[in-house]
Parts: C-alpha cells; sequence; structure tokens
C-alpha cells in the first residue's frame, strides 16, 4: 500500500523566514503523481503543484519551491520569505494505483 | 459550475439521525471523490465514482454510508444512523483525469454529530 509521511505536525516560524516542509513517501508503482495542497481555515483544499514520477526536475513558482528526489522518496516544498498569508495547514498527497493518498499535514504558523 | 460545490456547509445531526451532503462537481469532470476528513488528520479517501459508475468504495467505513451518482454529475453521500465518530469533515472532489490533472475539492461539509 501507498503511503505518505510528514514527519512535522506544525512549524511556526517569523514572517519573512524560509520555511521547508518535509514529505517522504512509500509506493511499489513506477507510475504515480505527487501533489501540494494548501488549506486555509476556510477548508477549501487548495492545489499548488504536481510532479510525475518521471519528471525530477525542481520547480519554483514565486516564493514556492519544491524538492522531488526519488533516491530518497522525498517531495519537499519550501516557501522563501514567508508572509503571515501563508499560514495554513500543507498537505502532501500521492496518487497510484492505491488512488490519492494524503499526509497527515503539516500546520504552518507565520508570526508576524 | 466554476468550482466543486457541496452543500450544506456545516450540519449537526442528533445520534441516530440519517444526514445526507451533496456534492456538485465541475461540469465535465468525469471523476468525482469522497473523502472524510477528521480533525487534525488528512483527508481519507472514501468512494469514487466515474460518471455514474462507483468503481471504488472500499473507504465506506461501515454499511451505513452510502453513496450516489445517478446522473453522472451531482452526487449525495448519505450516512445512516449517525455515530458521534462521524463527526468529521466530508470533502468532495472531481477530476477530469484521475492523477494527471489532479482534483479539485470543494470546500466540505462539517458533520457535527451530538
Amino acid at each position: 500500500a501507498q503511503k505518505v509521511t510528514q514527519a512535522q505536525t506544525e512549524i511556526s516560524v517569523v514572517e519573512k523566514e524560509d520555511v521547508t516542509l518535509d514529505c517522504v513517501y512509500e509506493t511499489r508503482d513506477t507510475t504515480y503523481y505527487l501533489f501540494w495542497y494548501k488549506q486555509p481555515p476556510s477548508g477549501e483544499l487548495v492545489f499548488l503543484i504536481r510532479r510525475n514520477s518521471f519528471d525530477e526536475q525542481n520547480e519554483i513558482s514565486g516564493r514556492y519551491s519544491w524538492n522531488f528526489q526519488k533516491s530518497t522518496s522525498s517531495f519537499n516544498f519550501t516557501i522563501t520569505a514567508s508572509q503571515v498569508v501563508d499560514s495554513a495547514v500543507y498537505f502532501c498527497a500521492l496518487w497510484g494505483a492505491d488512488g490519492l493518498t494524503f499526509g497527515k499535514g503539516t500546520h504552518l504558523i507565520i508570526q508576524p | 459550475g466554476a468550482g466543486v460545490s457541496q452543500s450544506p456547509r456545516y450540519k449537526v445531526a442528533k445520534r441516530g439521525q440519517d444526514v445526507a451532503l451533496r456534492c456538485d462537481p465541475i461540469s465535465g469532470h468525469v471523476s468525482l471523490f469522497w473523502y472524510q476528513q477528521a480533525l487534525g488528520q488528512g483527508p481519507e479517501f472514501l468512494t469514487y465514482f466515474q460518471n455514474e459508475a462507483q468503481l471504488d468504495k472500499s473507504g465506506l467505513p461501515s454499511d451505513r454510508f452510502f453513496a450516489e451518482r445517478p446522473e453522472g454529475s451531482v452526487s449525495t453521500l448519505k450516512i445512516q444512523r449517525t455515530q458521534q465518530e462521524d463527526s468529521a469533515v466530508y470533502l468532495c472532489a472531481s477530476s477530469l483525469v484521475p492523477g494527471r490533472y489532479g482534483y479539485t475539492f470543494g470546500s466540505g461539509t462539517r458533520l457535527t454529530v451530538v
């Protein structure tokens, strides 16, 4: 069975600091997709990024960047120069033969 | 519609009561998913539809849970004889092609069983 582990339950940083959210996954599939979602207090899951298992290129989108390393089965998410509006719960997820499986999430608190 | 719409937004049910939660997916999305999210946890898969066919219901926790999508668009998740452990946020998501295009989630229905 596939599994996603987000070891950091909660992270608190001061605004403008950089922060990295860790994600480690397990799967026997050779083809799979990895996702990050943001869940603000309103509750909706907001899609941030999708990567397929054959594309290990890192990606940068504004202050967000993602580091996908198959060798360590990790898909980490970094926010540069964090802002209070980044405060939310962030979920890493894997889509494979068992469908879409989420980690337990990391609650990110950005203090002003 | 522009996004996935779920109703009601909040539902309080007395233990033993039946509830029905509605999901209106993005127009044209053939795949529809239901997830259950307990407090402080990640979403857990309940069931999956492709058009009107329920292809996977392995995540439904008991036979009190039932989902349908009779015309391949709107879906209803029904919980019979609710119990306190059913209290959670129920999220609906739709997708053109699962995996490849990701899922679009609704805002969820927060169910509280008292």
